[in-house]
């Protein structure tokens, strides 16, 4: 059972360019989301899924999308980064009723130029 | 709109003694759930405990202790007799039932010294 798993680990970005960061549940899981770790900020709502082909906007919504096809995949895009997004982004599930915890991957560093 | 507050940014203890990590949170919802996950020095994340806003019962697990208290918004967490492998940054977090969201306060980095 993978649970969660965030490719890639690690990523370097010149500013302008586009990326996407790729997440897979295994889980089943009806709720899916993408968080942004900072230091002494915690960690920080982008984008959620309730459902295949359901999305909303986080906390810090802006410069990136979101899409949910399927159940399984949820991938953040950066249409044009910047120096601003340098931080270690976490995919997370949880089961979309009551009070599951969320279930996460094992983040992935980016850096941008 | 949902808050979270870990006024304690960093703490530092000598292996064996007793630390309390505080919570605090705000949250119109009469129905929610309280969270804690550590981040341990290898940076993933993992689930340690969730509490209903309808079960104010504290809970102890082993050397890990949680207390929720509504009345002042509160849900700490003390560790008893620490080891080293207990540093790790700790995370609170606040489920809104309604829209699915976790929103997180900004953690407490704990340092266990041997």
């Amino acid at each position: 059972n993978a649970g969660v798993t965030q490719t890639p680990k690690f990523q370097v970005l010149k500013t302008g360019q586009s990326m996407t960061l790729q997440c897979a549940q295994d889980m089943n899981h009806e709720y899916m989301s993408w968080y942004r770790q900072d230091p002494g900020m915690g960690l920080r709502l982008i984008h959620y899924s309730v459902g295949a082909g359901i999305t909303d906007q986080g906390e810090v919504p802006n410069g990136y999308n979101v899409s949910r096809s399927t159940t399984e995949d949820f991938p953040l895009r950066l249409l044009s980064a910047a120096p601003s997004q340098t931080s270690v982004y976490f995919c997370a599930s949880r089961q979309g009723q009551g009070n599951s915890p969320l279930h996460f991957g094992n983040g992935t560093r980016l850096t941008v130029t | 709109a949902q808050k979270v507050t870990q006024a304690q940014t960093e703490i530092s203890v000598v292996e064996k003694e007793d630390v309390t990590l505080d919570c605090v949170y705000e949250t119109r919802d009469t129905t929610y759930y309280l969270f804690w996950y550590k981040q341990p020095p290898s940076g993933e994340l993992v689930f340690l405990i969730r509490r209903n806003s309808f079960d104010e019962q504290n809970e102890i697990s082993g050397r890990y202790s949680w207390n929720f208290q509504k009345s002042t918004s509160s849900f700490n967490f003390t560790i008893t007799a620490s080891q080293v492998v207990d540093s790790a940054v700790y995370f609170c977090a606040l489920l809104n039932t309604n829209a699915g969201k976790s929103t997180f306060g900004d953690g407490t980095t704990l340092t266990v010294k041997p």
